[in-house]
Order: C-alpha cells, then structure tokens, then sequence
C-alpha cells in the first residue's frame, strides 16, 4: 500500500510570493492533516480535513488556507509568504476517526528568501 | 490548544543502556497518546501508542502512562546507535480530531 505522497519536496519563493503544496493520503484514509515543522517551535498544527471539510484549525494566520477534493488528496496554500514561514510542511493521513493513528509524508521543505 | 511539555535535551546515553524519554501534557481529557520517532530530515513515524493506564511492550519499547498525574513516558532497553533521533510525544486532547505534538527529546546513543 502506497504511504503518503507530498509534491513537491523543496520549494524556493521569495517573500511576496504563493506557494501552493500537495498531498495524496493513503489509500482509503479520509483524513488529512497539516503541521509546519520548524526548529524551535516542533510540529505546529494548522488544519485537518475530513469528507471536504475542515474540522479543526490551528493558530495560524488566514494566509495559510487549504482544501480537501473528493478523492481525499489535499492542498495547502500560503499567500504573501514572509520568511518566517520557511519551513518544513509535513502532510499525514488517518481513517479519521478519534484516537487515530496519524501516518506521515516526507514533507515539503519551503525556503522563502 | 493546551501543551504537550517534553524535556529537548540532548539525552545521551551509552550503547546498550536503558533510554527513559518522558512527556507531561495539560489537557485531562485526553485520551490517547502517541511516540514518534523522527530521523534527521526525515518524517515522524509511528513507534508506539497507549491509551489505558500503565505499562504497554512492544520489543524494546515500553510506554508507561499515568493519567492521575498526566504523564508518560518511552523506555527504550538495549539502546542502539541506530535508536538515535529525535522522538515527539503526542495526545489527542478533548475534542479534536488530530494530535498535538511537544516539541521533541533528541535522544544519542553512543557506541
């Protein structure tokens, strides 16, 4: 069974920019999360999906926006990207139920310059 | 959003010694918690889960959980090189449908 796919793996923008990123969940999960990941604030939670809809939201400002399509592959975007969202943007995949497991992609690695 | 604390070390501990990884977290009502072990530029992935009180084995690896004083613990026995990584602690918390990480122990082992 395929794992998670996230495309693309690195990304360069400079500030001012948008950058969209994609995921593929495992197959038959209907759950897809999204964390950023930086080296002093750890895995930070920015949304889930689930069916096409967003079921919870983290702290983060409206610049950072995604969506679900009907085959469970996701997208996030970030608009007017700022340096300080360089990062690495880790996707995972669950069935979506409470307590779940979550299983991760390799993430895409964003440098904003 | 309430916290998952774990300490960032770095812990090192010799080849062949017992690692303890521990992790505290806020919210009362979570209910299931899970370590991540996660290489240098690599994804987490999944090493253990718990969601009962007590001890849970698996190889090497042993979770503890205490919900009366919301902690738990990774016990790594016969510690290898290869065992060395970063590894994130994470809980459910009340309501949500996804986990909320602590910012990770960087554990060595030293051959």
């Amino acid at each position: 069974k395929a794992g998670v796919t996230q495309t693309p793996r690195y990304l360069i923008k400079t500030r001012g920019q948008q950058v969209t990123l994609s995921c593929s969940p495992i197959s038959g999960h209907r759950s897809v999360s999204w964390y950023q990941q930086t080296p002093g604030q750890g895995l930070q939670f920015l949304f889930e999906y689930f069916s096409e809809t967003q079921r919870n939201k983290g702290n983060f400002p409206g610049r950072f926006s995604g969506r679900q399509f009907s085959n469970s592959r996701s997208e996030m975007n970030v608009s007017t990207l700022e340096l300080g969202d360089s990062a690495l943007y880790l996707c995972a995949s669950s069935l979506g139920r409470i307590n779940e497991k979550l299983f991760f992609g390799s993430g895409t690695q964003l440098s904003v310059l | 959003q309430k916290e998952v604390e774990q300490n960032s070390g770095p812990l090192s501990v010799p080849e062949g010694a017992i690692a303890s990884l521990n992790c505290t977290y806020s919210d009362r009502g979570s209910q299931s918690f899970f370590w991540y072990r996660q290489y240098s530029g690599k994804s987490p992935e999944l090493i253990m889960f718990i969601y009962s009180n007590g001890d849970k084995e698996d190889g090497r690896f042993t979770a503890q959980l205490n919900k009366a004083s919301q902690y738990v613990s990774l016990l790594i026995r016969d510690s290898q090189p290869s065992d060395s990584a970063t590894y994130l602690c994470a809980d459910d918390q009340t309501g949500a449908n996804n986990l909320f990480f602590g910012t990770g122990t960087r554990l060595t082992v030293i051959p």
